[in-house]
């Protein structure tokens, strides 16, 4: 089966840095990638996405970058804010063409930010 | 903002006693699922639903079991909690799209005693 992780179980920046969380995957049919964003208590929220046709994508203050090359997906969070700490999953949809909706998670990326 | 509701959202239950976690959603999504996570884990599929009607076991094994009478709700079920089904369960839906992005719920965190 699919399988996503990242590179690095916990991450920690000072506040204002940018951040930068990393993700492998091993699919080259995935043709969506999406990232969330866990709080403590909570599930996980939607941040962003990008499809395969792309390469990189900017929302607000964030901007995922997608090399299909290598299969590595990544996260950058710009001026990182104590908001931010939380735990950031990668996934990836089942491929081209599915209409069943699947996505597979990564292990995911514990972001703490220090004042 | 996703709507999907699911309850309780904390549960302290003893061993042997049946539960069931509800999800609800007003979105009118179709396909629903649901995750079961350990603390600061992966999120793993134990069970999803295309439609009405529809129900499919997930990568992880589960004792659980689901209904989907309703398009808006998706309960899960365990007929006998056990030490081990302790964790967090998560519902989310996603609409008929390909891109398959999943809104999720709160979550229930289950432990049983």
């Amino acid at each position: 089966g699919e399988s996503v992780g990242l590179h690095l179980p916990t991450l920690s920046v000072q506040e204002g840095d940018n951040s930068i969380i990393n993700c492998a995957y091993s699919n080259s049919a995935s043709d969506y990638f999406i990232w969330y964003k866990q709080e403590s208590g909570k599930g996980p929220q939607f941040i962003i996405d990008i499809r395969s046709n792309m390469d990189k994508r900017q929302g607000q203050r964030v901007t995922v970058l997608l090399n299909k090359t290598v299969k590595h997906l990544s996260l950058q969070i710009a001026a990182t804010q104590p908001g931010d700490s939380a735990v950031y999953f990668c996934a990836e949809n089942e491929g081209r063409g599915s209409t069943l909706g699947r996505l597979y998670f990564g292990r995911g990326t514990q972001l703490t930010v220090w004042p | 903002e996703a709507d999907i509701y699911q309850t309780p959202r904390y549960l302290v239950i003893g061993t042997g006693k049946k539960i069931t976690l509800e999800c609800s959603q007003t979105m009118g999504h179709d396909k629903m699922y649901w995750y079961q996570q350990d603390p600061g884990m992966e999120l793993h599929l134990i069970h999803y639903s295309y439609g009405v009607n529809s129900t499919e076991k997930g990568d992880l094994s589960s004792e659980s079991t689901v209904s989907r009478i309703r398009t808006e709700h998706f309960p899960l079920t365990l007929e006998s909690a056990r030490p081990s089904h302790t964790s967090q369960y998560l519902c989310a839906s996603s609409d008929t799209g390909t891109t398959g992005t999943q809104y999720f719920g709160p979550g229930t965190r289950l432990l049983v005693l």
